[in-house]
């Protein structure tokens, strides 16, 4: 079946320091990929997304790659800033299999100034 | 954007009562919306499937007559926990798609229950 495994948190940094958190995945037909991130208080939204293989999704300094050959779709951003701090998840959707949402566990992040 | 609101934001209540939560499309026709369960520290677990008009679908395990579950127009649908129990206090948020598109999720920002 269809599934998601990012790392575990949480994850504590520096303002201005790399970012890179793991997402790996498994499905059985071609999924699109996503980042969702959930502010303090606030619902989830998207970050970005990406639908094939090799596509790369950007927003607000974030950046992720549809790696097909290692299932993977690890977020990265190169300086966090403070208002970064937030739960960060990982998703998949498999049009072909018809499923909705399937979510990571979903990554803490935590950036101190 | 596309926003979609949850009412209420938290709510409080006693054991055997039962709470209604809505979900709302605010600027956007949503003709299916999902209702999810967020515990501490875990994924979001998607509770069912919900499209207008029709009767939800739901995930497995998930208790069909505990968990009411009523989309009657393209902008609301409503979760009722029935006779709830402290195990059903968590965290319920809800999402909307504008068009049918199940990978194209707009979500609500939550509502935290707790079940004295």
């Amino acid at each position: 079946g269809n599934s998601v495994t990012q790392m575990e948190g949480p994850v504590t940094l520096s303002e201005e320091a790399f970012l890179t958190i793991n997402c790996t995945y498994t499905a059985t037909g071609y999924p699109s990929l996503f980042w969702y991130v959930q502010y303090p208080g606030e619902g989830l939204q998207l970050l970005l997304k990406a639908t094939k293989a090799d596509d790369k999704g950007s927003n607000k300094g974030f950046e992720a790659t549809y790696r097909k050959e290692t299932t993977s779709f690890h977020l990265e951003k190169g300086s966090v800033q403070v208002s970064d701090s937030a739960v960060y998840f990982c998703a998949l959707s498999d049009r072909q299999a018809g499923t909705a949402l399937i979510f990571g566990k979903g990554t803490t992040l935590s950036v101190s100034s | 954007g596309a926003v979609v609101s949850q009412h209420p934001s938290r709510v409080i209540c006693k054991s055997g009562t039962s709470v209604k939560i809505e979900c709302r499309s605010l600027d956007f026709q949503a003709t299916t919306m999902f209702w999810y369960r967020q515990f501490p520290k875990k994924s979001l677990m998607l509770m069912a499937t919900s499209n207008e008009g029709s009767k939800a679908t739901y995930e497995q395990g998930v208790e069909k007559d505990k968990f009411l579950i009523n989309h009657a127009s393209l902008t609301l649908s409503t979760l009722t926990v029935t006779s709830a129990h402290p195990e059903d206090s968590s965290f319920y948020i809800c999402s909307a798609s504008p068009a049918g598109v199940l990978e194209t999720q707009y979500f609500g920002p939550g509502t935290r229950l707790l079940v004295l």
